[in-house]
């Protein structure tokens, strides 16, 4: 069965950038969440999908960060503008619908310069 | 925000020898679930521990859950230097229908051969 699958694995900007990533999550898993990962801390949930329709995005910084799932499969996360704090890996995780185990990919490690 | 603390930070041990990581929560949780993270990569799941439960095992893990102290530990048993990572604490508080988790600030485990 293949993972969750994230890209890019790398990516340098310069501050005030636009950046996107990408997750393809499990087949079959209707639940997708973003995390931020700062380095030397726990992953903290941005948002969090349910099939298309987000259930909680009360820790996503709105007024920079945007997400989509369109048509509950793939995802996509944006920044813009980034910000130097924003540095950090980001992870993409999926679960079954109502499940308690979340499956993570790779992750995107950001770095704003 | 961090709903879990690891203890220690970070641990050194031989290989061979036991290591056994704590975390501690501060809501009410319905399960406690360990995750693994070796650089670089994502978050594996490696046990989950139901709030009616006090104690499992899974292979070398073995896990105890005191919802009284608010406290987990993890125990990896006979460690192997492929055992050096990252171990994160993650809580599901089940503050409303949704599933999620709340990720620790983990403790760093380095094992020497």
């Amino acid at each position: 069965e293949a993972g969750v699958a994230q890209s890019p694995r790398y990516k340098i900007i310069e501050k005030r950038q636009s950046v996107a990533f990408w997750c393809n999550p499990i087949s079959g898993h209707a639940t997708l969440y973003w995390y931020q990962q700062i380095l030397g801390q726990g992953p903290k949930l941005l948002i969090q999908f349910q099939n298309n329709g987000v259930v909680d995005d009360s820790q996503l910084p709105k007024d920079r960060f945007s997400a989509e799932r369109l048509k509950g499969v793939d995802s996509t996360l944006k920044i813009q503008p980034a910000k130097l704090e924003d540095s950090a890996v980001y992870l993409c995780a999926s679960s079954l619908e109502g499940g308690e185990t979340q499956y993570f990919g790779p992750g995107t490690r950001l770095l704003v310069l | 925000s961090q709903q879990g603390e690891e203890d220690p930070q970070a641990l050194s041990i031989q290989e061979g020898e036991n290591a056994t990581m704590n975390c501690s929560y501060k809501t009410s949780i319905n399960n406690l679930q360990w995750y693994r993270q070796n650089s670089g990569r994502g978050l594996v799941h490696l046990i989950l521990i139901r709030s009616n439960e006090r104690e499992k095992h899974s292979g070398r893990l073995r896990v105890t859950l005191d919802t009284s102290k608010k406290s987990s530990s993890l125990l990896i048993t006979a460690s192997r230097a492929a055992d050096t990572a990252s171990y994160f604490c993650a809580t599901d508080p089940r503050m409303d229908s949704s599933y999620k988790l709340i990720f620790g600030s983990g403790t760093r485990l380095l094992v020497r051969p």
